[in-house]
């Protein structure tokens, strides 16, 4: 079965420093992996996919088939993108289904 | 322009008297979610319909039923709450177009909070 883990519970870092937020997988075959977020008092959503290989918000990850990690980067963070995040893997078999990781709150303080 | 919408926000009740959740959707997606999320935790995946098809995920206890009646609309029912099932509920929707790789971004409501007394 797929693993999805997300060692840090907790990350505060200061404004302007980098942030990387830890996500490691078991997979076997093709992952795609996903990143969500909920900001404070707003809905869950999507904040970017691997197979996009796309910058959102500053944020990049890249997946590591090697060391199966897909840790979520961004260089300056900012007081706004304090928030939970949530790596999350497709189940295989290109099935509709994600597993959620416990998730990781980031605090950007001033 | 909300999308997906979940009803009531908030919902109390009591120890084994049987409550409903409501989803609707207006994206005419195929796939709608329901999650459980308790405090500090990873929201966990109870069922999902995928077009009319039920899917239960092996570890959803049978107190936990659901209904989609046609595509915009999704019922999670609690036929005995307990004490445990006390939580916040998300629903999510997404469109699966069945490519291997695909989308697959997942749409969430606000949830609603289950308290039970």
């Amino acid at each position: 079965a797929q693993r999805v883990t997300q060692p840090e519970k907790l990350l505060s870092v200061f404004k302007g420093a980098p942030v990387e937020l830890k996500c490691n997988y078991s997979y076997s075959g093709s992952p795609e992996l996903f990143w969500y977020v909920q900001y404070s008092r707003q809905r869950l959503q999507l904040l970017l996919r691997h197979i996009s290989r796309e910058s959102i918000k500053g944020f990049t990850a890249d997946l590591n088939k090697g060391e199966t990690s897909f840790h979520l980067k961004k260089p300056f963070a900012q007081e706004e993108d304090s928030a939970m995040y949530y790596c999350a893997p497709r189940t295989q078999g290109g099935s509709e289904k994600l597993v959620f990781g416990k998730g990781t709150k980031l605090t950007v303080n001033p | 322009d909300a999308m997906v919408i979940q009803n009531p926000r908030y919902q109390v009740t009591q120890f084994g008297k049987p409550v409903t959740l409501s989803c609707s959707q207006t994206l005419n997606h195929n796939v709608m979610y329901w999650y459980q999320q308790k405090s500090s935790q990873a929201p966990k995946l109870l069922f999902h319909y995928y077009d009319k098809d039920f899917n239960n995920e092996a570890d959803t206890p049978d107190n936990f039923q659901s209904r989609r009646p046609n595509t915009s609309f999704c019922f999670l029912d609690i036929r005995s709450p307990g004490l445990g099932d006390a939580a916040m509920y998300l629903c999510a929707t997404s469109r699966v177009t069945g490519s291997p790789v695909g989308d697959n971004e997942q749409f969430f409501g606000p949830g609603t909070r289950l308290t039970v007394l």
